[in-house]
């Protein structure tokens, strides 16, 4: 059963170099989401899809493009690198809002920028 | 907005001490409450939760009750193990936004034999 599968796990950029972060659930959920966690800071929401065909911006948003491909695949696109940007990256889904809200993850990716 | 505040880490136990770690939240409405855990190396995984007050969320020894009064749910266990040992993670759902969650900033247990 794999769940939630992110890739890829580790990943060095030059700054402004592009990249695409993949994630893709096999729950058939609804929502995905994706997050990035610094140390002492959480979890902090970079963008999420409630549904398929629907994006929207989370509490970190600058620098970063989401797209939702289909059900299953939900991407995340850094255009041009920063240190700043250099963090553990880790995908979620949910089933329905409506439902328990119980999330999801992925073992995450780790992105170092110099 | 909603928020959640854990208890600050890291914290360093004996094996068979007992554990508690303080959560509060604040939120309009009610919210699910969750506790998931980390391990390292890995994503957060669910450990337990509780969807109205007076819920009692268990697993795998570890507990936490829903206090709508006190705005808490603090996880408990009465004796833990070596492989406890991992980051955990308060979080609150607003059942009417996507299921949006909202994360503490996670409290880092070490348990040592």
């Amino acid at each position: 059963n794999a769940g939630v599968t992110q890739t890829p796990k580790f990943q060095v950029l030059k700054t402004g170099q592009s990249m695409t972060l993949q994630c893709a659930q096999d729950m058939n959920h609804n929502s995905m989401y994706w997050y990035r966690q610094d140390p002492g800071m959480g979890l902090r929401l970079i963008y999420y899809s409630a549904s398929e065909g629907t994006t929207d911006k989370g509490e970190v948003p600058n620098g970063y493009n989401v797209s939702r491909l289909n059900k299953r695949e939900f991407s995340l696109r850094l255009e041009s690198a920063a240190p700043s940007q250099t963090s553990v990256y880790f995908c979620a889904s949910s089933d329905s809002p409506v439902a328990k809200n119980i999330q999801y993850f992925g073992a995450g990716t780790r992105l170092s920028v110099l | 907005g909603n928020s959640v505040t854990q208890m600050e880490g890291p914290v360093t136990l004996s094996e068979e001490a007992f554990l508690t770690i303080n959560c509060t939240y604040t939120a309009t409405g009610y919210p699910s409450l969750f506790w998931y855990v980390q391990y390292p190396g890995e994503g957060l995984q669910l450990l337990l939760k509780a969807t109205k007050a007076d819920d009692k969320g268990s697993n795998k020894g570890f507990e936490a009750t829903y206090r709508k009064e006190t705005t808490s749910f603090h996880l408990e266990k009465g004796s833990v193990q070596v492989s406890d040992s991992a980051v955990y993670f308060c979080a609150l759902s607003d059942r009417t936004n996507a299921g949006k969650s909202t994360f503490g900033d996670g409290t880092t247990l070490t348990v040592k034999p």
